[in-house]
């Protein structure tokens, strides 16, 4: 079946501007993770969603940041006055359930920001 | 806190073993995860181990010692499509995933 899938690929941007993440998880996967990578750095956790329940927001840096996954399936990733710290890959995942299963990830959203 | 450690960078020789290891100190142990990582790409599922002992899958096997909080990974017959970065996930109690900051892996002719 069809993997995670995030769009767009690339994003290039303007600091101050705000921007968009996508991400569609593997159909019936109730959990979905962002996660951010800067260049030759580990994965650094974002936000989690397990099915309806409240978000596990620990991991956003600022309040710029924020997600939402719309009828348990979608997610956006939006981003507010972008700043250039920001420039990153941003790699979104599922899995099964949170405590079930292997997250399988997307091939991710490189944003740069000028 | 919690703590993932592993080497930063490996080199090997192609058609020789490496073994990247990986130690971890959580606040609980839900299993530990080893993922791959080519540059560019997003990491892939390698291995998971959940109970103490060996876990062979063709050419990679992956141990850990839960007393010891402790993993390897080991990488036999290595070839050139094995230059990646080795990423070491553990499991906490809230079964969130802790991710090490991964091993990168340069293998030579």
């Amino acid at each position: 079946g069809a993997g995670v899938s995030q769009s767009p690929s690339n994003k290039v941007t303007e600091k101050g501007k705000d921007v968009e993440l996508r991400c569609d998880p593997i159909s019936g996967h109730t959990a979905l993770y962002w996660y951010r990578q800067s260049l030759g750095q580990g994965l650094e956790f974002l936000i989690y969603f397990q099915g309806n329940s409240a978000p596990d927001k620990s991991g956003l840096p600022s309040d710029r940041f924020s997600a939402e996954r719309t009828g348990g399936s979608v997610s956006t990733l939006t981003i507010q006055r972008t700043q250039q710290e920001d420039s990153a890959v941003y790699l979104c995942a599922s899995s099964l359930t949170r405590g079930v299963g292997e997250q399988y990830f997307g091939p991710g959203t490189r944003l740069t920001v000028t | 806190g919690q703590n993932i450690d592993q080497p930063t960078e490996m080199t090997a020789t192609e058609g020789a073993i490496v073994q990247i290891n990986c130690t971890y100190q959580t606040s609980g142990f839900n299993g530990l995860f080893w993922y791959q990582q080519h540059a560019g790409e997003a990491p892939t599922f390698l291995s998971y181990n959940v109970l103490d002992g060996l876990e062979e899958k063709g050419r990679f096997s992956s141990f850990l010692s839960r007393s010891k909080g402790y993993s390897y990974l080991l990488l036999k017959e290595l070839q050139m499509k094995d230059s990646a970065s080795y990423l070491c996930a553990v499991k906490d109690s809230n079964y969130q995933l802790i991710w090490g900051a991964g091993t990168k892996l340069i293998i030579k002719p």
